[in-house]
């Protein structure tokens, strides 16, 4: 697996444009997803989430879709600035009753000015 | 960071010696976490806590205790450090065991 600051797929967006960051999940139980953004020397920051029962929520410049038949879940930003620049992380929780959250392997976000 | 206080922010340690990083919260939160991130691993849970001295275990909690005593600390204890235990713990809080809320981290440094 790839994390913070090695080997990270990376996205490089032109400052202004959208910005789309995907992310596969396995575990079809499943029931709540959660979007983070960790900016260098920092942890985890939460951004949206969005439960199993929903295939789409925004927030703030931020979209979330989800798509349960092919286990596929991305994360929008719209009009993409210089400190959207971050490591982009999705999670998810395996169920009802679980509290635990399985966190992907995460993409950098670079933005060009 | 919600109220959420962790510490040392550094620490360099030796083989073999034990070490306990704290985790503070101002918020009455009822879920606590401890996980550590490492370049090719990304974040995984070692321990986390459904209230006042009630524990469990995550993914990777071999060589590494938990306690909490009261609401607001969650302590994590190595109980003899080893070089692979060399990474960044974060810990992270929640009020319903969704979204989770993390602290700035505490650099741990085996030698």
């Amino acid at each position: 697996g790839e994390s913070v600051g090695l080997h990270l797929p990376t996205l490089s967006v032109q400052e202004g444009d959208n910005s789309i960051i995907n992310c596969a999940y396995s575990n079809s139980a499943s029931d709540y997803f959660i979007w983070y953004k960790q900016e260098s020397g920092k942890g985890p920051q939460f951004i949206i989430d969005i439960r199993s029962n929903m295939d789409k929520r925004q927030g703030q410049r931020v979209t979330v879709l989800l798509n349960k038949t092919v286990k596929h879940l991305s994360l929008q930003i719209a009009a993409t600035q210089p400190g959207d620049s971050a490591v982009y992380f999705c999670a998810g929780r395996s169920g009802a009753g679980s509290y635990q959250l399985t966190f992907g392997k995460g993409t950098k976000l670079s933005v060009i000015p | 960071d919600a109220g959420i206080t962790q510490s040392p922010r550094h620490k360099v340690t030796e083989t073999g010696t034990p070490v306990t990083l704290r985790c503070h919260q101002t918020e009455n939160h009822r879920y606590m976490y401890w996980y550590r991130q490492d370049p090719g691993h990304g974040l995984r849970l070692i321990h986390y806590s459904y209230g006042v001295k009630d524990t469990d275990k995550g993914e990777v909690s071999d060589g590494y205790s938990v306690s909490r005593s009261k609401t607001e600390d969650f302590l994590l204890t190595l109980e003899s450090a080893t070089s692979s235990q060399t990474s960044v713990y974060f810990c992270a809080i929640s009020e319903s065991g969704d979204e989770a809320f993390f602290g700035q981290g505490t650099r741990l440094t085996v030698v």
